[in-house]
């Protein structure tokens, strides 16, 4: 258990419903990631936080999805109007930014099933 | 575009000899590597991380190597246990927003 908690740990859903996965970072830890990961393959970046600010996010990351970290705490990603291709295991990452290099300590990850 | 690769996707050893997982990279702007285990339903843990100027460093039971002439970073496990078993992945980053940069992963599986 590194700290990093993730809620739900499984989500099925039919395609074109709305779901909503929250992140609880090391409390500490002023910096937040999402990344997917799909079967076989490294987790890919999606997006990030210093506190509250969203700072990043990559080009995976359509017009569907939207992520927030109101109080610089917790993290929601929500994907709306879901498709069959956003199955995948969606995970969080947080880490305690000084400068330089530090280790991003993850979370178990929401497993998503779009049916 | 540049990414993170890993030269085998699986790898099987006896119990109690040491592995040597691989990995290259392409962006030689990176200054960051680390190595993740990833067991079946978790998340990445941290094994192991190196920095540019540093081409060589120890934990406990593993060593990472770092050769930025030929970009190849490799994962030394001595005397693997059945706890080893796990995907393994090399990433990259290189500053900045510090995200991190995956490869495929190497399935490594300890035969007893």
């Amino acid at each position: 258990d590194t700290g990093v908690s993730q809620n739900p740990r499984h989500k099925i859903t039919k395609r074109g419903q709305n779901v909503t996965f929250r992140c609880d970072p090391i409390s500490e830890h002023n910096r937040l990631y999402w990344y997917r990961q799909t079967l076989g393959q490294g987790p890919e970046f999606l997006t990030y936080f210093q506190n509250e600010a969203q700072l990043e996010k990559s080009r995976l990351l359509s017009d569907r999805f939207s992520a927030e970290r109101p109080k610089g705490s917790f993290s929601t990603l929500e994907i709306q109007r879901t498709e069959q291709g956003d199955s995948a295991m969606y995970l969080c990452a947080s880490t305690v930014y000084r400068g330089g290099h530090n280790e991003q300590f993850f979370g178990p990850g929401t497993r998503l099933t779009v049916l | 575009g540049e990414s993170v690769g890993l030269h085998l996707p699986t790898l099987s050893v006896q119990e109690g000899d040491n592995s040597i997982i691989n990995c290259a990279y392409s962006n030689s702007a990176s200054d960051y590597f680390i190595w993740y285990k990833q067991e079946s339903g978790k998340g990445p843990q941290f094994i192991i991380d190196i920095r540019s100027n540093m081409d060589k460093r120890q934990g406990q039971r593993v060593t990472v190597l770092l050769n930025k002439t030929v970009k190849h970073l490799s994962l030394q496990i001595a005397a693997t246990q059945p706890g080893d078993s796990a995907v393994y992945f090399c990433a990259e980053n290189k500053g900045g927003a510090q995200k991190l940069v995956f490869g495929q992963g190497t399935r490594l599986t300890i035969n007893p």
